[in-house]
Order: structure tokens, then sequence, then C-alpha cells
């Protein structure tokens, strides 16, 4: 089936390591990709997103993500964590045209939550 | 940058009753505007597309007489939760973009918890 994966339920780093976030996606084209934050009760905060181009992404909040079309991965990274990053992560596409899903519809991953220890 | 504001952000009512819930784009016209659920420590699943002045178009599994959507204007729309069950009780997140397409991107409101009580 055409989806988005994120294969870590639950990632936990201490403050100051290092952060990579899976993702990946399986459709037949390159979708469009997107990465969003989500803090406890809130909606969703875009942190970058990817139609062409450069495949490595900056975002805001210090997050750069690459594409990878031989693996089709999108993977979320940061040099160093806050503790303020704690929060669930969703990665999101929006499949290419002719794939047969829904134009312009986000599909999201199943989400990363992120614990930071201090 | 983009806005859109959801009100409000949390909800109890009684069993039986109805609930409308307001997604506003303030300093943009949105073209397109979605509708999502998700249950604790889930995923967010669309319910429905709505395109202003028309009507929207549901994710199968999705009652559209139970979850009704109104798109009247490029700035407004509207889920109305009709009469709810406790098993409706979830977080609900809209979002709007400019017009349909991705280069225009997607804003996200702050969602609604609905307690159906």
């Amino acid at each position: 089936a055409q989806s988005v994966t994120q294969p870590d339920i639950h990632i936990t780093v201490s403050e100051g390591a290092s952060l990579e976030l899976r993702c990946n996606y399986s459709y037949g084209a390159t979708p469009y990709l997107f990465w969003y934050v989500q803090s406890p009760g809130q909606g969703l905060q875009l942190l970058l997103k990817y139609f062409s181009g450069d495949t490595l992404v900056q975002g805001i909040k210090g997050f750069e993500a690459e594409f990878k079309r031989s693996q089709s991965s999108f993977n979320l990274r940061k040099p160093s964590v806050h503790w303020s990053d704690a929060a669930e992560y969703f990665c999101a596409v929006v499949p290419p045209r002719g794939s047969g899903a829904g134009s312009y519809q986000l599909t999201f991953g199943k989400g990363t939550k992120l614990s930071v220890i201090p | 940058g983009a806005v859109v504001s959801q009100h409000p952000s949390r909800v109890i009512c009684k069993s039986g009753t109805s609930v409308k819930i307001e997604c506003r784009s303030l300093d943009f016209q949105a073209t397109t505007m979605f509708w999502y659920r998700q249950f604790p420590k889930q995923s967010l699943m669309l319910m429905a597309t709505s395109n202003e002045g028309s009507k929207a178009t549901y994710e199968q599994g999705v009652e559209k007489d139970k979850f009704l959507i109104n798109h009247a204007s490029l700035t407004l729309s509207t889920l109305t939760v009709t009469s709810a069950h406790p098993e409706d009780s979830s977080f609900y997140i809209c979002s709007a973009s400019p017009r349909q397409g991705t280069n225009y991107g997607y804003t996200f409101g702050s969602g609604t918890r609905l307690t159906v009580v």
C-alpha cells in the first residue's frame, strides 16, 4: 500500500545530543514531503518541506531533513537537541499526481514521540 | 505568516447534543480546508476536504450526516458534530490552504478537544 512510515514510535535522547527521526514513503514517484511538530494538546507546526531541488532542506528551530530518493526516505535531523524539542513529530506526504491517492491531501505517518533527558 | 484560528480549544458536551467547531484563516483566503481527527497517541486521520462554496468530500468511513462541514466563505469553515456520543470524543484539527496545491502550504489550527459525557 502507498503510505508513509515512521519506524520509531518513541525516541529518548539527552539534551545536547544529536537527533535523527526516520521517515520512509512508498510511492512510485516522489511525493511532496513534510515534517510537522505537535506539542501536547496543540495543533501542528510545519518544520520544513521538500518539493524538489536541493535534497538537504533547512527548517525552523535548527532542524534539517535530507531527501534520499534511493532509500525513499526523508529523515529529520538536529545536531543538538534542546529540552523544548520534546514533542510528537509527524512526517507527512502529499502523494504524487497520478498515484491514485487524493490530490493535495496530506497523509501522515503515525508519529514519533521525542523525549529529552535534561 | 499564515494563521489559522480554531475555536473552541476545548468543549465538553452531553451525549445527544451537537457541537460546532470553527476554523478561520486570519490573514489569507482559504480555498481549501481540511478536517482531521486524532485519537490519543495516534496520527491524524483526514475526515473531509472542503472547498469554498461546494460540498465537502468525505473520506471513506466518515459519516457525512454526523459530521457536517460548511465552508461558506473563504475564511471560515465549520465542523458540526451532530448527536454526539462518547465515541466521538477526540481531538479535531483543521488545516487551511490558500489554494488547491501544495506550493502554498498547509497551516493548522491549534485543535479542539471534544469530550462527550
